[in-house]
């Protein structure tokens, strides 16, 4: 297993543009996480799956963010609309429901979106 | 509410010990403990979980009081791969993204 897998690793776009990044969770991981991670900052929580469900989506998510996860694998995060703002390091994570690693979160490299 | 960290940041000799803090003002589930590298994902360092139980790696060891929702994460005997940032991450349920703190910057001379 090569662990968390995110693509791309880095975006460059310009504002008003649509974009979209793909997180491949560790194989058998039923749940994926979004963060969202600036400059000198810790992660920010974004929203979290358990399987194919959307179970929590934190305030910072904006009506023009979305992400889904279809058939509980691979997660898609797109943002419609980019603003400066949203340049950072959008980093994912998944863990395990159950067993002796349940809830440690593992991260990916991150895709870094830059927005001109 | 985002936990805090102290110190923000620290020089050691390689050799040193070190101790990084983290407290919440809110009932915690869980507390986690991450390093990052520039440019780099984080690191799962170690886990520990309301009750007593915890999980990470064996060089590495933490504590965690319940009661005043706090967290230390101990650095003995340092080596040059030690340095990166730290991270503190704390969960309120069983079930939530973590919040982080801004983080803790170690950095080890020879």
């Amino acid at each position: 297993d090569t662990g968390v897998s995110q693509d791309p690793r880095h975006k460059i776009t310009k504002r008003g543009q649509n974009v979209t990044f793909r997180c491949d969770p560790i194989s058998e991981h039923n749940r994926l996480y979004w963060y969202r991670q600036t400059l000198g900052q810790g992660p920010e929580f974004l929203t979290y799956f358990q399987n194919e469900a959307q179970l929590e989506k934190s305030r910072l998510l904006s009506d023009r963010f979305s992400a889904e996860r279809p058939k509980g694998s691979f997660s898609t995060l797109e943002i419609q609309r980019t603003e400066q703002g949203d340049s950072a390091m959008y980093l994912c994570a998944s863990s395990l429901v159950r067993g002796r690693d349940r809830g440690i979160q593992y991260f990916g490299a991150g895709t870094r979106l830059s927005v001109l | 509410q985002q936990p805090v960290q102290s110190p923000q940041a620290v020089i050691l000799r390689e050799g040193e010990d070190a101790v990084i803090n983290c407290s919440s003002s809110k009932a915690l589930y869980s507390v986690h403990w991450y390093r990052q590298k520039h440019g780099e994902a984080p690191v799962f360092l170690m886990i520990l979980l309301k009750g007593g139980e915890q999980k990470g790696h064996d060089k590495i060891s933490a504590s965690f009081n319940e009661k005043k929702q706090q967290s230390s994460l101990y650095l003995t005997a340092s080596q040059l791969s030690y340095s990166g940032t730290y991270f503190c991450g704390t969960e309120k349920g069983g079930a939530d993204g973590l919040t982080f703190g801004k983080g803790t910057h170690l950095i080890i001379q020879p």
